[in-house]
């Protein structure tokens, strides 16, 4: 799966409590995503980072945060978790097409449930 | 707010070309369009890339056509595995990278 880790895979909290879900990636690739995914809306971007401590707000960032302290780790956090954050999460990287134009390659997602 | 359409859903029976299209009339002239799958809740799965001439790789055909306002996705000979959701993409440009704007797709039901 193009070397890509994320966890926990399943995680069920409470309202209000912190989570951090974690993507790692064996491959040095510069560019990193949290995307989450709904019913009815596809996947949409949380957040990037296109570098080491280099992040950047994507459609739907309100009420996550994330840090990439070294490159192959990019880290989402729900500072205070909300029913409206129950979602799947997939973490991507992109990666050099043969023609020119970057790929995306997902992980295996992590299922997160907000009581 | 994808720059793609897609009908909603398709059926197609086992054996035979699955043709998926896909309606891009926003594109810009140095863009490529992508097509990924998801399969139940796994995570998507990339299938081929073009800019403005047909590809072909070991999954499927995409066809794109002249004015580059719309594309199709040609599995061949669809599977019972090939059941699943497909995306067409175009990447959105976003401060310091780009954003691949996942729309709702169209689920594919392939029938024995």
């Amino acid at each position: 799966d193009a070397g890509i880790t994320q966890s926990p895979r399943h995680k069920v909290t409470e309202t209000g409590t912190p989570v951090t879900l974690r993507c790692h990636q064996t491959e040095n690739h510069r560019y990193m995503y949290w995307y989450r995914q709904d019913p009815g809306h596809g996947l949409r971007l949380i957040h990037y980072s296109y570098g080491v401590k280099d992040t950047d707000k994507g459609e739907v960032s309100d009420g996550y945060s994330v840090s990439r302290s070294k490159t192959e780790d990019f880290l989402l956090t729900l500072e205070s978790a909300t029913s409206s954050q129950t979602s799947v999460y997939f973490c991507a990287i992109s990666v050099g097409g043969s023609s020119g134009a970057n790929v995306l390659t997902f992980g295996a997602g992590s299922r997160l449930t907000v009581l | 707010d994808a720059k793609t359409t897609q009908p909603p859903s398709m059926d197609c029976a086992e054996g035979r070309a699955a043709n998926l299209p896909c309606n891009h009339s926003t594109i810009s002239g140095n863009e490529y369009v992508y097509w990924y799958r998801q399969i139940h809740s796994q995570g998507p799965q990339y299938i081929i890339h073009g800019l403005k001439n047909n590809e072909t790789n070991e999954m499927a055909s995409l066809i794109i056509t002249e004015d580059r306002k719309s594309s199709t996705l040609i599995l061949p000979h669809a599977t019972l595995r090939d059941t699943a959701v497909y995306y067409c993409i175009v990447r959105v440009a976003w401060n310091y990278g780009q954003n691949f704007v996942f729309g709702p797709g169209t689920r594919l039901s392939v029938l024995p």
